[in-house]
């Protein structure tokens, strides 16, 4: 599995656009990806996944540069709801070797 | 839908107990994933199974085991419950193995004392 790097906190303000960048340097030819969302007392959600360039989606949007080494999550106008805890995961979508494994996340606070 | 359902929401158990998180999913997938979440921490993967009758290790199975008899249900076990074992677990499927979408229960919050 590749290693991945995130920032483990930011803060914004509501009606701010958020990037949310994630370093994965090691990544795999067939390796995607992956964001999820984490509120408070609950489980993680799937937000996005990607490959390369470009992934949009009703809740974010994902950039991924031509080197595939660092990703962004781009969270647009946050609102106090988007405060979160943030995963980036990078593994193979169909390799039985890869579980899902989630590192530490990046905590974001969303203040009025 | 109800997707993964986890029973129960919370227990207090006492040093030396036993127990059973119980985790059932109505989505039919072959993959199912336990993980424990400290305070303030990411998840650590426990147990993982790809199918019926078939489990292995995660990164965390010590002083816990599992079973999966069909594919709607992983039930995880903790024998003689330590301090350390204090914890909110979450339970966890999905369609296909690794780093895919994956629907997580709402967690079991358990404290040993």
């Amino acid at each position: 599995l590749a290693k991945t790097t995130q920032p483990i906190s930011m803060d914004s303000y509501e009606g701010q656009e958020v990037n949310i960048t994630c370093s994965h340097n090691n990544i795999a030819t067939n390796d995607y990806i992956t964001w999820y969302q984490q509120f408070p007392s609950q489980g993680p959600r799937f937000i996005i996944q990607g490959y390369k360039t470009k992934v949009t989606n009703e809740v974010a949007s994902l950039f991924i540069p031509a080197d595939r080494k660092s990703s962004t999550l781009s969270l647009p106008r946050v609102s106090l709801s988007d405060t979160a805890v943030y995963y980036c995961l990078v593994g193979g979508p169909n390799n039985a070797g890869n579980m899902l494994t989630f590192g530490g996340g990046t905590r974001l606070m969303v203040k009025p | 839908n109800a997707g993964v359902t986890q029973t129960p929401k919370f227990r207090i158990l006492k040093i030396g107990q036993s127990m059973t998180l119980q985790c059932a999913q109505d989505m039919n997938h072959n993959y199912m994933y336990w993980y424990r979440q400290d305070p303030g921490m990411g998840l650590k993967l426990i147990y993982y199974s790809v199918g019926a009758g078939i489990t292995d290790k995660g990164e965390v199975p010590n002083g816990y085991n599992v079973s999966r008899s069909t594919t709607e249900d992983f039930p995880l076990r903790l024998e003689l419950a330590a301090p350390s074992q204090t914890s909110v677990y979450f339970c966890a499927s999905s369609p296909r193995v690794g780093n895919t979408e994956a629907f997580f229960g709402q967690g079991t919050r358990l404290t040993v004392v």
